[in-house]
């Protein structure tokens, strides 16, 4: 059975830090890159990291370059966001997802749970 | 940037009705464009790659179609189990942009 699980989201002050993690069981993760995508209800679902399997690949909306890490350890199955200089705006419910790529790029097609992050004082 | 623009926002339909939804790209992306399905508190649910291929299990009644800058999403015979939120994504290049959502809601 397949598992995305993130995990990490809370209530954090604006300016602090947040760390989010994906474990991902049941799935073979060799050869996906992983992104995050975050939706709140008025932006909707807006994309904000990738990750290549070989990790040279990462890039980010502008947004969060410079704030945001991604992050993969592909030994564990498991990927990461590290959330700096938080910011009111980024709150929403961050979703791990893996890209499906086989011949060409075609979506996202396993997605975890979410895991709400809230950035308030 | 590229831009997706859906429309309508919103869509009232009844059970069997068919139903459209378009997507506009601020550029020509080809075909690298999917569609997504979003019930409440769930997360989205990958239809359709490719701007017009079918996920495996998904109901032949959903069909994608378009390329380069307009695309639609078609629902015929609209189920109870089909009125949800969707949205389109592109792939083209980074950033990877979503639609701003077609919910599709019980007339």
């Amino acid at each position: 059975q397949v598992h995305v699980v993130e995990s990490g989201g809370g209530v954090v002050q604006p300016g602090r830090s947040l760390r989010l993690s994906c474990a991902v069981s049941g799935l073979s993760l060799t050869g996906f890159a992983m992104h995050w995508v975050r939706q709140t209800p008025g932006r909707g679902l807006e994309w904000i990291a990738v990750i290549g399997y070989d990790v040279t690949r990462r890039y980010y909306t502008d947004s969060v370059r410079g704030r945001f890490t991604i992050s993969r350890d592909n030994s564990q199955n498991t990927v990461d966001l590290e959330m700096n200089n938080l910011r009111p705006e980024d709150t929403a419910v961050y979703y791990c997802v893996r890209e499906w790529s086989s011949g060409y790029r075609k979506g996202f097609d396993y997605w975890g749970q979410g895991t709400l992050v809230t950035v308030s004082s | 940037d590229i831009q997706l623009t859906q429309s309508p926002s919103f869509l009232s339909a009844s059970v069997g009705d068919r139903v459209t939804i378009t997507c506009r790209a601020s550029q020509a992306i080809a075909t690298y464009l999917a569609w997504y399905q979003q019930k409440p508190e769930k997360a989205p649910k990958l239809l359709i790659h490719g701007a017009s291929t079918l996920l495996s299990g998904v109901p032949s009644r959903f069909s994608g179609s378009g390329s380069g800058t307009e695309f639609s999403l078609t629902i015929t015979s609209l189920q109870p189990e089909d009125f949800a939120t969707y949205y389109c994504q592109h792939l083209h290049s980074y950033p990877w942009t979503f639609g701003q959502g077609t919910k599709v809601e019980i007339k």
